[in-house]
Order: C-alpha cells, then structure tokens, then sequence
C-alpha cells in the first residue's frame, strides 16, 4: 500500500505567486517525521523542510512553510512568492521512528514556474 | 555546513569494467546511504552503513559492492554491470537519532553501455 501519495505529477505557477504541493501519508506510527526534498534537473536532492509528528506548530524555513494536519495525515508543501529557481522536481517523504533508517518517498510533483 | 560530496559526476562504463563511486562527508554523520534513482521516480534505497558498519542491504545484486572505510568516507564498487544499472546514484549522510534527516550529494550520473 502506498504510504506516501503525492497527486499531482505537474503543477505550473506563475512566479511571484504561492504554489500548494500536496502530500498525504499513512502511518500507524505515533512518532514520525515528514521531509520536503527539491531535486532540480542537476540532480541533486536538496532537504527542505522538516515536520516531526509530535510537533504542535507548522515548520518553516524562509519561503517553504509545511501545512501539517495530523488527523488528516497530510503535510503539504507551500512555497511562497514562487521563484524561477523553484522549477524543479519535489517529493514528500516520510519516516518512521519504529523502522529505523528506511525513508519513503512519494511519486513526486514536478513544478513549473513560468516568467 | 550541510555538504555531502560525490565523484564522479558522470560515468560511463562498459559492461566488463570494474569502477568505483565515492562520496564524502564532514558532519559528523554516522550513517550513510546509497540511493539508485531511475528518471522521473524517487529515490531506491540501497544500502545503509551505521558506525561504519553494513544495516541495511535491500536485496542488491552482488555487482554492486558497498565500502565504507572510515565514518566519513562511502565507496561503491562496480563490476559486470548491466545497461538497467544506468540511474543517478545518490549518496545521503544522517544523524544516527531520529529524525535521521538525510543530506543528499549531487550525485553521479552512470551509463552503462
């Protein structure tokens, strides 16, 4: 079964807009965390963001902010005044505290920013 | 400082050679990763070495060979590949304690011909 789902394959934003990418998670796990990675063309895999289940209050870190809604198990990514440089892929990934080093990544969404 | 380094960028390879992968870190991570990733998918995880030791082995075929000499150094070495081992190969280094966020190199892009 899918633990980490991300439905949307592509998205286009305008730049200086905000662009939601959705993730949705299944876990029976009462401690885990959420990871955001951005993996441009280059190839590389660039950490984000970072959500940890016991964590009251929603992460940020500059432009990316992580709407975390527990009883939903969705940790969606908002990107805020979209940027050319943000045109990239994006996965959501998870792991689980009772699994140990194992990470699960989502599909991916590829984002598009256009001028 | 958050960087994890891979040599080389680009490798192409015949199917008899022999070569090898490296990657680097200084954060005083104490768990390494090898991720294969085809294009368009996410990262598949391969190996796992904790305090320099093999954890994890998820069922990789014995023409891939992981190494991990010291806490800071990853090798993986190549021998009698086949043209579906052409991917992106990542490197990621982590804390041992949870979360376990991961920091991922550049990568090396292998062709195998």
């Amino acid at each position: 079964a899918q633990k980490i789902t991300q439905t949307q394959p592509g998205m286009f934003v305008q730049e200086k807009e905000a662009v939601t990418l959705d993730c949705t998670y299944d876990t029976s796990d009462q401690s885990y965390g959420l990871f955001w990675y951005k993996q441009p063309s280059s190839g590389e895999m660039i950490f984000l963001i970072y959500q940890g289940s016991y964590d009251e209050q929603n992460a940020t870190e500059g432009r990316y902010s992580l709407n975390f809604q527990k009883a939903r198990k969705s940790a969606n990514l908002v990107i805020s005044a979209s940027q050319l440089g943000d045109s990239a892929m994006y996965f959501c990934a998870m792991r689980e505290d009772s699994v140990g080093f194992k990470t699960i990544f989502g599909a991916g969404t590829r984002l598009f920013v256009k001028a | 400082d958050t960087e994890v380094t891979q040599t080389p960028k680009h490798l192409v390879m015949g199917m008899t050679n022999k070569k090898s992968l490296k990657c680097e870190q200084h954060m005083g991570h104490r768990a390494m990763y090898w991720y294969k990733q085809k294009a368009k998918k996410p990262p598949e995880l391969m190996f796992v070495y904790s305090y320099e030791k093999l954890s994890i082995n998820e069922s990789v075929p014995s023409r891939f060979s992981p190494e991990c000499p010291n806490s800071s150094l990853l090798n993986l070495h190549l021998h009698a590949l086949q043209p579906e081992d052409s991917a992106l190969y990542l490197c990621a280094s982590s804390f041992m304690g949870f979360p376990k966020t991961q920091y991922f190199g550049p990568g090396t892009r292998l062709l195998v011909l």
